[in-house]
């Protein structure tokens, strides 16, 4: 079965470095999107992504992030200049039209 | 207010039990859905079941049922048979507006920790 692939599975970064997340939706899905879940707490939208542009952000998505599809396969989201307080598990999940999302296995962030 | 809403911080079931875990929602749009994900203790997360707000019937997925009362906003799962390996973190999730919608963001709940003794 298709999957959401999602690299690292574990990023450690110092504070108010540059880190780039990375995410392969499964192919023929056409809506992406990005979640957080800080530690032992609620998953958290971050944004939603079609047609080459975001069609919903949170407050949480501020001026330091940034979300691109380079070349029609990866879907990443970039911190530009990381904070504590981004140390969580970063989802990234996709779907196709009418399906449910379905969501790759994450990646810890961890901000030193 | 909260969307969705878990009372349930954590549950203990006896394997092979059945079990029910609890999940309202608020919403005033016509149209949404409603999900369950498994969480286990390595983090990654699991769709189990999906409640199209027009449907008809209950969703069912082997084990898993969810039992929607929409006149109650209540979209409860029901897990038969219980066994070890449902040990996990289970969060309810609501899709607000149609499906095929370009945002259709989920919003979660903040999860019920169910454990299963042998």
């Amino acid at each position: 079965e298709p999957e959401v692939t999602q690299t690292p599975s574990h990023q450690v970064t110092q504070m108010g470095q540059e880190v780039i997340l990375r995410c392969v939706p499964i192919s023929n899905h056409l809506y992406f999107y990005w979640y957080r879940q800080i530690l032992g707490q609620k998953v958290e939208f971050l944004v939603s992504f079609y047609n080459n542009e975001i069609s919903e952000k949170s407050e949480i998505f501020d001026d330091q992030f940034s979300v691109e599809r380079p070349d029609g396969s990866n879907f990443t989201l970039k911190i530009r200049s990381t904070k504590l307080e981004d140390s969580a598990m970063y989802f990234c999940a996709s779907k196709l039209g009418d399906q449910p999302q379905h969501f790759g296995d994450g990646t810890r962030l961890s901000i030193l | 207010a909260q969307k969705i809403t878990q009372t349930q911080p954590g549950m203990f079931v006896q394997e092979k039990e059945a079990v029910t875990l609890d999940c309202t929602y608020d919403t005033s749009d016509p149209s949404y859905g409603l999900f369950w994900y498994k969480q286990p203790s390595s983090g990654e997360m699991i769709f189990l079941i999906y409640q199209g707000s027009y449907d008809q019937q209950n969703a069912t997925e082997g084990r898993y049922s969810l039992n929607f009362q929409k006149a109650r906003k209540s979209a409860n799962l029901v897990i038969s048979a219980s066994q070890l390996g449902d040990s996990a973190m289970y969060f309810c999730a609501m899709r607000e507006g149609p499906p095929g919608s370009s945002a259709s963001k989920i919003i979660f709940g903040s999860g019920t920790r169910l454990s299963i003794r042998p």
